[in-house]
This record gives C-alpha cells, sequence and structure tokens, in this order.
C-alpha cells in the first residue's frame, strides 16, 4: 500500500530564508511525486511535478528514491508562498488509473 | 468559468439522511476524482471514474456510491450520514485517465448534526 507523510503541520519562516517543506512516501514500485498547493481563498492546484525537473515559482524537489523523499525547497522564500502545501503519490498503472494519494498537508507561513 | 463547479457549496443535514453532491468537470475532461478531507486529514481518495466508467476505488464506505454520467458529471451519493461524515468534499477533473494534474472543485461542505 501507498502512504505519503508530511511530518509537519505548521511551518513557520522569514522572508528571504530557505524553506523546506519534507515529504516521505512509501510505495513498493515506481511512483510519480507531486506537490499541490493552496493558496488562501483559492483552488488546490498542482504545482510541480518530479518527473518534469522544473523550477516554479522557485521552488524546487528531487526524488530521492533511496530516502524515499520529495521535499520541496525554495532558497528564498516570499510572503506570497504562504500557503497549504501538499505532497501527493501516484502509483504508475498500467491500467492507467491515476488516483492520486495525498499527504496531510504542511501549512507554510512566511514572516514578513 | 469552465473551471470545476461542485454543488451546493454548503450543506447541513442530520444523521440518518440521504444526500447528493455533484460535479461538473472541465470542458472536456473525461476524468473525475472524488475526494474527502475530514478535519485534520488529508485529502482521502474515494473514487475515480473515467469516461462513464469506474477507474478506481479508494476507502469509499459502502453507504457512499458514486457515477458518472453520459454527460461526464458525476454524482457523489452518501446514505445513513454519521457525524463522522461531516467533511469537506472534493471533486477533481483530469483530460486523461493517466495524468497527474487534477484540477479541483471548491469542495462542498457538508455538515451531519
Amino acid at each position: 500500500a501507498q502512504r505519503v507523510t508530511q511530518p509537519e503541520k505548521l511551518l513557520s519562516v522569514f522572508k528571504g530564508a530557505p524553506v523546506e517543506l519534507k515529504c516521505n512516501y512509501s510505495y513498493s514500485g515506481s511512483p510519480e511525486l507531486f506537490w499541490y498547493v493552496q493558496y488562501s481563498r483559492q483552488r488546490l492546484q498542482l504545482l510541480l511535478r518530479h518527473i518534469s525537473r522544473e523550477s516554479i515559482k522557485g521552488f524546487t524537489a528531487d526524488l530521492n528514491k533511496g530516502e524515499t523523499s520529495f521535499h520541496l525547497k525554495k532558497p528564498f522564500a516570499q510572503e506570497e508562498d504562504s500557503a497549504m502545501y501538499y505532497c501527493a503519490l501516484s502509483p504508475v498503472k498500467q491500467t492507467g488509473a491515476n488516483n492520486l494519494f495525498f499527504g496531510t498537508g504542511t501549512r507554510l507561513t512566511v514572516i514578513p | 468559468d469552465s473551471g470545476v463547479t461542485q454543488t451546493p457549496k454548503h450543506l447541513i443535514t442530520a444523521t440518518g439522511q440521504r444526500v447528493t453532491l455533484r460535479c461538473s468537470p472541465r470542458s472536456g475532461d473525461l476524468s473525475v476524482y472524488w475526494y474527502q478531507q475530514s478535519l485534520d486529514q488529508g485529502l482521502q481518495f474515494l473514487i475515480q471514474y473515467y469516461n462513464g466508467e469506474e477507474r478506481a476505488k479508494g476507502n469509499i464506505l459502502e453507504r457512499f456510491s458514486a457515477q458518472q454520467f453520459p454527460d461526464l458529471h458525476s454524482e457523489l451519493n452518501l446514505s445513513s450520514l454519521e457525524l463522522g461524515d461531516s467533511a469537506l468534499y472534493f471533486c477533481a477533473s483530469s483530460r486523461l485517465s493517466n495524468t497527474g494534474e487534477l484540477f479541483f472543485g471548491e469542495g462542498s461542505r457538508l455538515t451531519v448534526l
């Protein structure tokens, strides 16, 4: 069975400081990992996915299969980064079912 | 707005009752997903439909059922409601069945008294 763990419910950092949101997963196969974000009064939306290997809004995330982690990082936090962040896993299946399994989320607050 | 729309936004009902939540996917999206978010819980996957057929099932209770209609909208039926069913129910859609980008609705907040 698959499981996504986000150990921090709340995380506060000062503006300009580095930020790292932790995500660990357990899955027997090769999963696809994602970060979703929900800004205040907005819908949950995709932030980035590991297969894209891209930086979105200054955020990056590297899949570490050895440590089964997919931590989200940004070198200099901005106030507009304050939001709820969810790590999600999609078990790769040949049938094409791509339901996402989410962690419990981390609420990031960037202090001015 | 051609995004995912969910109705109703809020619903208050009593234990033992039955409710139906409705979801219209984004234009062109064939997959619909239902998630439940209870207090202090992450989003729990309930069920996925693709072009009218059930594609994947998660931790959906037997008291709950869902379907996707020919026009691709979906309904989630919750029956014999219990206090613990109080939650935010999200619908999401995607264009293909095997993509990780889901587009979420604003959710339907169900309160069972």
